[in-house]
């Protein structure tokens, strides 16, 4: 069964205390794999789409990367504003005309000042 | 500028009353999907249009209804036949080279 875990639930760093989040997948075959990110009470902002193994993306402090197995977001240097849940979805080579996403239930993050 | 407005941001009901969701996109985006939210699950696809007048149920349809009259607009009715209605429903759209783009959602309260 295609399957999206996010680690860990929830993480709070000081801030400037980099650190990372997992999303693990499980599927046939890994069309893409997209970050966003969620303030409460808004929808989820795009942050990244991943395609293959091997590749990264950067923005500000943020970069994530992308194996056969799982994708690490990493956050550099945190701040107060970087506070958010961040959600990971996978699309699967066999989605179908939807192009439906599995998604990871989420990492909640807090940043302290 | 382009985005998806979804209305109203807060939205009571009393059980057993049908209940319509806006949502309106200016991307000129084909295809829309809605999706329910809730504490301790991943988003969840109740339905999507690829196209105008024509859309797909998704995992969890039943107890929900759509139309897709407009190419701007994607209105969803919860019906007094959905069981738990009180959620986050978020709308969301994209075009076939873009990631999905959501609105602010609307959250639904149901007693």
């Amino acid at each position: 069964e295609d399957q999206v875990t996010q680690s860990p639930e929830a993480l709070r760093l000081q801030e400037g205390e980099s650190s990372s989040l997992n999303c693990s997948y499980t599927v046939s075959g890994l069309r893409g794999l997209f970050w966003y990110r969620q303030d409460p009470g808004k929808g989820p902002e795009f942050l990244f789409t991943l395609y293959s193994a091997g590749e990264e993306k950067e923005k500000e402090r943020l970069k994530a990367t992308l194996t056969k197995k799982e994708s690490f977001l990493h956050i550099t240097a945190p701040k107060p504003e970087d506070s958010a849940t961040y959600l990971c979805a996978v699309q699967a080579t066999n989605a179908g005309n939807n192009r439906k996403l599995i998604w990871g239930l989420g990492t909640s993050l807090a940043v302290n000042p | 500028d382009g985005g998806i407005t979804q209305s109203p941001k807060y939205l009571f009901r009393k059980e057993g009353q049908n209940v319509t969701l806006s949502c309106e996109q200016n991307l000129n985006h084909d295809a829309m999907y809605w999706y329910r939210q809730d504490p301790g699950q991943g988003l969840r696809l109740i339905y999507y249009s690829q196209i105008v007048n024509d859309f797909q149920k998704g995992d969890i349809a039943e107890g929900y209804s759509v139309s897709r009259e407009k190419k701007e607009s994607f209105p969803l009715t919860v019906t007094s036949a959905q069981k738990n209605p009180t959620a986050f429903y978020l709308c969301a759209s994209r075009d076939p080279y873009s990631p999905l783009h959501f609105g602010n959602g609307t959250r639904l309260t149901v007693t």
